[in-house]
C-alpha cells in the first residue's frame, strides 16, 4: 500500500525543546516538501528537497532544519529558535523535480503544540 | 510569499447548487493545481491544468485557466454535503519550478 506517512499525529513541545517530525514515503518520489499551516490559513513552504542529500529553504525556513539522507525519508526538526511553532505541519512528495506536470501527495499531518 | 490568492475566502451554498472558487497568481507558471482539504487532514489532489490548457473537466469539477489574467476558477456542479472542505490552488512557477506554492484557500460549506 503506497503512501506518505507522517508521525506522530499530535506532538507537544515544551519551551526551549527541539522536536523532530517524521515523514516517510514509499512512492519512490524524488521530491519532498514540508509545509506549515496556521488555523484558517494556507500552506507556507518551509523546506523542500529534489534529491537525496540536497534540500533548499522555502519561504519560512528560520527555526527549522531538515535532512535527506534517504530517498524515502525527510524529517523536519523544529528548533528552539522557532518562536511560534504551534501549527499543523504537512509533508508532501511528488515524482518530479519541478519540471514535469505531476501532482503532490500529502501525509495526514502532525499537529504541534507548545505547552 | 503566497503565489495564489483564492476568492472568496468562505462560501456557503445549498446542496445541489454549483460552487465557484477563483484563484489569482502573480508570476508565470508551468501548471496550476487544485487541492481539497477536509478539516484537520492532509490535502488531496483534485485536478491539474497545464499553462497551455484553457479548460479541464473531471467528474463534477471544471477548471479554467486564463494565463493572460493570471487567474483560474474551480467549478463544482451539483454540490453535495460531502463536498464541504477547504479548497486550495497551487502553482508551479516557471521561475523556481521545483516549488509548489499554495494560496490561502476557500472554505466551502454545503448546507443540506
Amino acid at each position: 500500500d503506497g503512501g506518505i506517512t507522517q508521525s506522530p499525529k499530535y506532538l507537544f513541545r515544551k519551551e526551549g525543546q527541539n522536536v523532530t517530525l517524521s515523514c516517510e514515503q514509499n512512492l519512490n518520489h524524488d521530491a519532498m516538501y514540508w509545509y506549515r499551516q496556521d488555523p484558517g490559513q494556507g500552506l507556507r513552504l518551509i523546506y523542500y528537497s529534489q534529491i537525496v542529500n540536497d534540500f533548499q529553504k522555502g519561504d519560512i525556513a528560520e527555526g527549522y532544519s531538515v535532512s535527506r539522507e534517504k530517498k524515502e525519508s525527510f524529517p523536519l526538526t523544529v528548533t528552539s529558535a522557532q518562536k511560534n511553532p504551534t501549527a499543523f505541519y504537512l509533508c508532501a512528495s511528488s515524482t518530479d523535480r519541478g519540471y514535469e506536470n505531476t501532482e503532490a501527495f500529502f501525509g495526514q499531518g502532525t499537529r504541534l503544540t507548545v505547552v | 510569499s503566497q503565489q495564489g490568492e483564492e476568492d472568496p475566502q468562505a462560501l456557503s451554498i445549498q446542496e445541489g447548487e454549483n460552487a465557484t472558487m477563483n484563484c489569482s497568481y502573480k508570476t508565470s507558471i508551468n501548471n496550476l493545481q487544485w487541492y481539497r482539504q477536509n478539516s484537520g487532514r492532509g490535502l488531496v489532489h483534485l485536478i491539474l491544468i497545464r499553462s497551455n490548457e484553457r479548460e479541464k473537466h473531471s467528474g463534477r469539477l471544471r477548471v479554467t485557466l486564463d494565463t493572460s489574467k493570471k487567474s483560474s476558477s474551480l467549478l463544482i456542479t451539483a454540490s453535495r454535503a460531502a463536498d464541504t472542505a477547504s479548497y486550495f490552488c497551487a502553482t508551479r512557477p516557471i521561475q523556481g519550478a521545483q516549488k509548489l506554492v499554495f494560496g490561502q484557500g476557500t472554505r466551502l460549506t454545503i448546507n443540506p
